[in-house]
């Protein structure tokens, strides 16, 4: 089945620094990619939808500034958390589609802890 | 808008009976219907689902769930539920011809041996 591929899934920053998160559709060409933020015990909230060559479309209330995605390719979209505070710490999940209608793949997760 | 409600915030079931685990959804039009596990500290992963034919859907791990179109549901089941089925379940659903998926807030399964 279809594979996605998450990186890194743990990591711990301090604050004030930027950190990046890759996510890699790894057997097929994922026109779009969508990255979630989830606290514990809680359901995914959706931060934002990238669209492979153009700007990614961002949830409400959620700073597109601090969280930079880019999708250059068909198979990489990357989450940078710019400035961390301690409040991003989280878990973030992507997920890769082939188009509309098609099933999503979900990413391994990757967890944020800020210092 | 979709929504996708899931009623239960917890099931538990004893190992080797049926489990059922709920799902109601709102869409415009015909949806995509959708389940998903999630182990502790895990992605999720694609259980099964719904697009069009047979409303009995079978997925992975022996689970199924059946689309009932007048009653807007997409229930989970399993004949025989498994301590390893412990797990965060989340339903949800896509409307055709749409980009974003809308999940429900999830049922924590616990089979108990």
């Amino acid at each position: 089945g279809a594979v996605v591929s998450q990186h890194p899934s743990r990591v711990i920053c301090k604050s004030g620094t930027s950190v990046k998160i890759e996510c890699r559709s790894l057997d097929f060409q994922a026109t779009t990619m969508f990255w979630y933020r989830q606290f514990p015990k809680q359901s995914l909230m959706l931060m934002a939808t990238s669209n492979e060559g153009s700007k990614a479309t961002y949830e409400q209330g959620v700073e597109k500034d601090k969280f930079l995605i880019n999708h250059a390719s068909l198979t990489l979209s990357t989450l940078t958390v710019t400035s961390a505070h301690p409040e991003d710490s989280s878990f973030y999940i992507c997920s890769a589609s082939r188009g509309a209608g098609n099933t999503i793949y979900f990413g391994e997760g990757s967890w944020l802890t800020v210092v | 808008a979709q929504s996708v409600a899931q009623p239960e915030d917890q099931v538990n079931v004893a190992e080797g009976n049926p489990l059922t685990v709920k799902c109601t959804y709102s869409v415009s039009g015909n949806p995509y219907l959708f389940w998903y596990v999630q182990y502790p500290n895990r992605g999720l992963q694609f259980l099964l689902k719904y697009i069009t034919g047979d409303n009995l859907v079978k997925g992975s791990y022996g689970f199924e769930a059946e689309f009932n179109k007048s009653q807007t549901s997409f229930h989970l089941k399993k004949p025989s539920a498994l301590v390893s089925d412990s797990a965060l379940y989340f339903c949800a659903v896509r409307d055709m011809g749409g980009q974003n998926f809308v999940f429900g807030p999830g049922t924590r399964l616990s089979v108990l041996p």
